[in-house]
Parts: C-alpha cells; structure tokens; sequence
C-alpha cells in the first residue's frame, strides 16, 4: 500500500517567495495532519483536518502560513512569503479517524529559505 | 495531556533487549500511552499503544505499571536498524492531537 506521499522532498528557495508544499494521504483515511521539525522547537503540530475540514489550526505560527484541504487526496501548505526562519522539515500525516488510531507519516520536504 | 518524561540517550547492545522508560505521573484514566520513533532523516514511525494493560505487537512490547504513572517499551533483540530518537506520547481519547517531546535517542552498538 501507498504510504503518504509529500512532495517536493526537498525545496530551496529565496527569502519573500511563495512556498507550496504538497501531501497526499493514506486512502481511506479521514484526519491529515501538518507538522514541522526544527533543532531548536523539535516536531510540532502546525494544523489538522477531520473530513477536510480544519479543526484545529493553533499552531499555525503566524497569518503568513495557509493549509488547505481541497478533496480527501490532496492537502496544501503555503508560506507567502517565506522567510529564513521557516526553514526546517516539514511532515504530513494521516489517520483514519475512528478511535484511537495512530497517525502515518510521510517522508518530509525539507525546506530552506536563504 | 499528561506530560512525559524520558532519559535522553541510551545505549543497547546489538542482539540484547533495549528498554526504554517513560515517565508519566500526571496520566488520567483516559488517557493512552503511544510510542513512536523516527529514524534519522524519516517520518516518526508508529510503533505501539496501550491504556492499562501491557501490549505486544511485531515490534515491541508495552509495559505499563499498575498505577499507570509510566511505562516501559521493550524492543525483545535490537538491531542496528533500531537507532532513532523514540517518542512516548500521552493523549486522551478522542484527542488526536500528538505532543512530541524531546524523546530517548536511542544508539544500537555493534
């Protein structure tokens, strides 16, 4: 089976662009999930959607960051602009969201901004 | 969610047991214990999850204390392959919201 499939796995790109990261989860499974990883503040929860509706969007750091869950296959990240801070690893999970079912990760886009 | 507390480094000898502890006091009755690892460059990996009683699956066991209050996962013989930073996470039902800490790297000698 298909795990979730990020993509770019890797993006290098200069301080104010746009930056789009891409997820496709699990078929079949109803939560997806944003996270980012850095050295300094380790993995945490950017945003989650349930039935690609977004429930929680808390740790979204500031206005400048947008996810969105257009159909149950595809989810979007979005920093615009971008800025050299933002760079770290960037994971994509999902779940089913019956019970307690644990979350499957993606491989990462490692983002770099100059 | 109950906060967790783990060693930050061990080591374990290849072909041997590695068990690695967690601490979580603070755990009320509906809340789970999960494991997850990330081997260096990869997504975390789900490993195990249990509620009161202990657990065992292909990769590891769960053992959980009576009072709930911690826990150890048991990887029966480890392999180079086990090297990552494992993550034990508590969370009520229903949340699905997963708070990584800073985990127990965990090194595998040859």
């Amino acid at each position: 089976d298909a795990g979730v499939i990020q993509s770019p796995r890797h993006e290098v790109t200069e301080m104010g662009q746009e930056v789009t990261l891409r997820c496709k989860p699990i078929s079949g499974h109803n939560s997806l999930f944003w996270y980012r990883q850095t050295m300094m503040r380790g993995l945490e929860l950017l945003i989650y959607f349930n039935n690609n509706v977004p429930i929680d969007d808390s740790g979204m750091p500031e206005d400048r960051f947008s996810a969105k869950m257009p159909n149950a296959s595809f989810s979007t990240l979005k920093i615009q602009p971008s800025e050299p801070r933002d760079s770290a690893v960037y994971f994509c999970a999902s779940s089913p969201q019956e019970g307690h079912q644990p979350q499957h990760f993606g491989d990462g886009t490692r983002l770099s901004i100059l | 969610d109950a906060k967790t507390t783990q060693p930050p480094s061990m080591d374990c000898a290849e072909g041997r047991a590695a068990n690695l502890p967690c601490n979580h006091s603070t755990i009320s009755g509906n809340e789970y214990v999960y494991w997850y690892r990330q081997i260096h460059s990869q997504g975390p990996q789900y490993i195990i999850h249990g509620l009161k009683n202990n657990e065992t699956n292909e990769m590891a066991s769960l053992i959980i204390t009576e009072d709930r209050k911690s826990s150890t996962l048991i990887l029966p013989h480890a392999t180079l392959r086990d090297t990552a930073v494992y993550y034990c996470i508590v969370t009520g039902f229903g949340n699905e919201k997963l708070t990584f800490g800073t985990g127990t790297r965990l090194t595998i000698i040859p």
